[in-house]
């Protein structure tokens, strides 16, 4: 089966600017879900996905941050507008069960300049 | 709250010696614990987890790791690096009962000297 892809894998972007991230989970996977690596620190949480209702967005850091997953396939995360602080690389995970595991993407890495 | 520990940001081996990476987490019942791994270029890939039963699990690429409850541990080994296994190792708990996220470590780089 294929994996989650997300794309890009990467983006260097202007402060200010907006950026688009895109994950598509593993196919028939109901649960995705976002997280955040800034540079030297944990993975982050930011949102959860259950189909295309939003089950916890607890980790998302501010109203900059939009997150949508229409029609319960692929999802996209928003950044508008960008600021210095929001570098980091962005992963996306899906799941069937999560007390089985979750698959992660390969990462989109950000570079807000 | 939730939280995990990995108290080694760095660790150097030699090509075929033994390997430990110590993971340490703070939760309020029995927790599923994970460890990821990322090779450069890669995504975030599992290793192995534990949710209950024996305490010592097996994963993949010849790595187990061993929970033990007393000392809240969940600490990853291979007896035999290979260099093929320098990357960065995660540990991660959850999900609990309210809430599907992972909390993380802040990992573990492994390098491999041959």
């Amino acid at each position: 089966e294929a994996g989650v892809t997300q794309f890009p894998s990467h983006s260097v972007i202007e402060k200010g600017q907006t950026v688009t991230l895109r994950c598509d989970p593993i196919s028939g996977h109901d649960n995705l879900y976002w997280y955040r690596r800034v540079m030297g620190k944990e993975i982050k949480f930011l949102l959860h996905f259950v189909k295309e209702s939003k089950q916890d967005e607890s980790g998302m850091p501010n109203n900059r941050f939009l997150a949508e997953r229409t029609g319960g396939t692929y999802s996209t995360l928003k950044v508008q507008p960008a600021e210095l602080e929001d570098s980091g690389v962005y992963f996306c995970a899906s799941s069937q069960d999560p007390r089985v595991g979750y698959t992660f993407g390969s990462g989109t890495r950000l570079t807000v300049v | 709250a939730q939280s995990v520990t990995q108290p080694d940001i760095h660790i150097t081996v030699s090509e075929g010696a033994s390997l430990e990476l110590r993971c340490n987490y703070s939760y309020g019942a029995t927790p599923y614990l994970f460890w990821y791994v990322q090779s450069p270029g890669q995504g975030l890939q599992l290793l192995l987890k534990y949710f209950s039963g024996d305490t010592l699990v097996q994963g993949i690429k010849g790595f187990e790791a061993e929970f033990k409850r007393s000392q809240s541990s969940f600490n990853l080994r291979k007896p035999s690096v290979h260099w093929s296994d320098a990357a960065e190792y995660f540990c991660a708990v959850g999900p609990s009962y309210n809430t599907d996220k992972l909390i993380f470590g802040t990992g573990t780089r492994l390098q491999v000297f041959p």
